[in-house]
């Protein structure tokens, strides 16, 4: 089973900066099979990035996706109200699919 | 559109077992995976399994094998997952989410079930 970390557990940054969120897989991810999702309490996850950095429908552009191998980045530029939440990051190069601890982005 | 709509929130004892739809509408049923994914209060994400809506196939993470039950019926476009001998750890909110190949992101979600086990 491939092991995704992600860090920090928890980021505070206040509105308008920018927020860089890190995940780390155990074993390199093929194709680069990783997805990263935006949950809200009391929601369901929804898709933010996949491949690593093609941003999925309706997601703003200040939202972007990199890596590669086994180190993946998403970075959130001049943060807005609604971008504090919990993300994942997810991993489906093998299965079982796992998913990152979260990282929790919360107002500074 | 694409919606995923699951069945209400359960309350069962341990030992029970409990199911929980999923029913898909806007998109061909039979041609996208579908996968659940479970979340404990306060917790991460957990994947459970996965299954072809075309063919009836499964696949289940270890940690599930010989509990858990992937089933479809394509007369109604609805997925169902069973998970017995329930236990106070099973407590969680249950998801399904879709998947255009069986390694992909999930692209669309439910809203979430909410199954407590409880004595």
């Amino acid at each position: 089973e491939i092991v995704m970390t992600q860090s920090p557990a928890t980021l505070s940054v206040s509105l308008g900066e920018r927020a860089t969120l890190s995940c780390r897989a155990s074993q390199s991810l093929s194709n680069n099979y990783l997805a990263w999702y935006q949950q809200k309490p009391g929601q369901a996850p929804r898709l933010l990035i996949y491949y690593a950095s093609t941003r999925a429908t309706g997601t703003p552009a200040r939202f972007s996706g990199s890596g590669s191998g086994t180190e993946f980045t998403l970075a959130i530029s001049s943060l807005q109200s609604e971008d504090f939440a919990v993300y994942y990051c997810h991993q489906y190069t093998t299965w079982p699919y796992t998913f990152g601890q979260g990282t929790k982005l919360e107002i500074k | 559109q694409v919606q995923l709509v699951q069945s209400g929130a359960e309350v069962k004892k341990p030992g029970a077992s409990v199911k929980v739809s999923c029913k898909a509408s806007g998109y061909t049923f039979t041609r996208y995976y579908m996968h659940w994914v479970r979340q404990a209060p306060g917790q991460g994400l957990e994947w459970m399994g996965i299954i072809n809506p075309n063919s009836g196939s499964t696949s289940y993470a270890q940690k599930f094998q010989g509990r858990v039950t992937m089933t479809r019926d394509t007369s109604t476009s609805t997925v169902y997952m069973e998970l017995s001998s329930l236990r106070s750890e099973d407590t969680a909110v249950y998801y399904c989410g879709r998947t255009y190949s069986n390694y992909d992101q999930l692209d669309y979600w439910g809203q979430g079930t909410l199954v407590t086990v409880s004595s």
